[in-house]
């Protein structure tokens, strides 16, 4: 079993339409949790750290509940410019490595 | 300020072959990271450093030996490249390795070298 799962998708959905995705972790010891986005043959680029709070950020919610080892990320109103490959990520707080989920792809359609 | 930057972008090799994919970070990082991408897996940790002269394993480390003789470069190599090492190569820097959801540990990944092992 993988250390960080989400859902391949991909996902596609028109403009305007709120999507959701999920994220497991195995570790219990995981420290810090964070969504990257990945444009197409591009390098990830870090879209919010994930609070336990709940965080917020324009149209992005992040979520993280401990308890069931499950991250959350719910895009609303989406737009074109959404479509990329979002990473679940973990920090296990072991010299910075980072744990990646192998990503959730997202296709926003006209 | 370039960020982080590597070289080169792209590169064919023959089994056997050996190269070096530079890695260059101008914003002070204490900690470097190379890792791999393949379709599917997500990004896996090849090696990393936490410092000027440090190097240490990652989730997949074998096939690959990193130097860190300079805190803004961080340089891989392959010393006999295999058809299993076909694959995207980032490299990363961040401030810290810490936990926690600070800035100072957002890793700062650079543009990829996509290497073709044949």
């Amino acid at each position: 079993r993988k250390e960080v799962e989400q859902d391949p998708g991909p996902f596609n959905v028109p403009e305007g339409a709120t999507v959701a995705f999920n994220c497991t972790y195995s570790n219990s010891a995981s420290q810090s949790f964070f969504w990257y986005r990945q444009d197409c043959r591009k390098e990830p680029k870090l879209l919010m750290s994930v609070y336990s709070s709940g965080n917020e950020d324009g149209r992005f919610t992040a979520q993280l509940n401990r308890a069931s080892q499950y991250i959350s990320l719910l895009i609303r109103d989406s737009k074109l410019s959404d479509s990329a490959t979002y990473l679940c990520v973990v920090n296990r707080n072991q010299g910075g490595k980072l744990i990646f989920g192998q990503g959730t792809e997202l296709s926003v359609k006209p | 300020n370039a960020g982080v930057t590597q070289t080169p972008k792209f590169r064919v090799l023959k089994t056997g072959q050996s190269m070096t994919l530079l890695c260059a970070q101008d914003m002070n990082h204490e900690y470097m990271y190379w890792y791999r991408q393949d379709p599917g897996m997500g990004l896996r940790l090849i090696h990393y450093s936490v410092g000027e002269g440090t190097t240490a394993k990652g989730e997949v480390p074998d096939g690959y030996n990193v130097s860190r003789l300079k805190k803004q470069n961080f340089l891989l190599g392959l010393e006999s490249a295999a058809p299993s090492q076909t694959s995207v190569y980032f490299c990363a820097s961040s401030y810290s390795g810490l936990a926690g959801g600070s800035a100072d540990n957002e890793q700062f990944f650079g543009p990829g070298t996509r290497l073709t092992v044949l």
